[in-house]
């Protein structure tokens, strides 16, 4: 069975400081990997994906995630944050092929203070 | 236009009361799911749709029926609501996922609350 795991369910970070946000994942063969947004009382916007390739993929919003086969990682990057980066941060993983459906992580909760 | 929409927005009802939630999308997309997000905003999928049909069905009481009258919409039917369905659901749609890692469209969500 696919899991994600997001071990922290609050990041804090200053207003220019690159923020981190960690994402571990489990899956049989090669993973697909995402990473979705939800701002308040709002729907999960799509940020950004891995399928193959480059093992760093640039997304939305200048994000950026790098994909670490060995530490089975998928973690969420912006050099620099903005106060409206403020939101829940969702990882997801499905294994690659046919119809597989997509399991998500817990969310992280992403706080940028001015 | 929006892409991905659901009705209502929220919907407060009473204990063993039947309601439905509806979602459109037009994006043209072959697939549809129905996810719920609980209190604590874990999101767990119910159910996935590809062309009208079911494909996906999570360990869902009975009480949850789906219906995909076309390729575009996909509503939910709830009986007898508990307490415990009080939650956000959530619509979402992708092209085929078995032609890759398709990407999921939300709908803006329908807060239940179950009194």
């Amino acid at each position: 069975a696919q899991s994600v795991a997001q071990p922290e369910d609050q990041v804090n970070v200053a207003e220019g400081n690159p923020l981190t946000v960690k994402c571990t994942y489990s899956v049989s063969g090669n993973p697909y990997l995402f990473w979705y947004v939800q701002y308040p009382n709002r729907g999960l916007q799509f940020l950004l994906k891995y399928i193959t390739g480059d093992n760093l993929v640039k997304g939305s919003y200048g994000f950026e995630a790098e994909f670490n086969k060995s530490q089975t990682s998928f973690h969420l990057k912006k050099p620099s944050a903005l106060v409206s980066d403020s939101a829940l941060y969702f990882c997801a993983v499905r294994p690659s092929g046919g119809y597989q459906k997509v399991t998500f992580g817990t969310g992280t909760k992403l706080q940028v203070i001015p | 236009d929006t892409a991905v929409s659901q009705t209502p927005k929220y919907l407060v009802t009473q204990m063993g009361n039947d309601k439905s939630i509806k979602c459109e999308q037009n994006l043209g997309h072959d697939t549809m799911y129905w996810y719920k997000q609980d209190s604590k905003k874990f999101l767990k999928i119910m159910f996935s749709y590809n062309n009208k049909e079911l494909i996906i069905n999570e360990t869902v009481p009975n009480r949850f029926s789906p219906k995909s009258p076309d390729k575009a919409h996909l509503n939910l039917h709830i009986n007898s609501l508990e307490l415990g369905d009080s939650a956000v659901y959530f619509c979402a749609s992708s092209q085929n996922p078995t032609g890759g890692a398709q990407t999921q469209y939300f709908g803006p969500g329908t807060r239940l609350l179950v009194l």
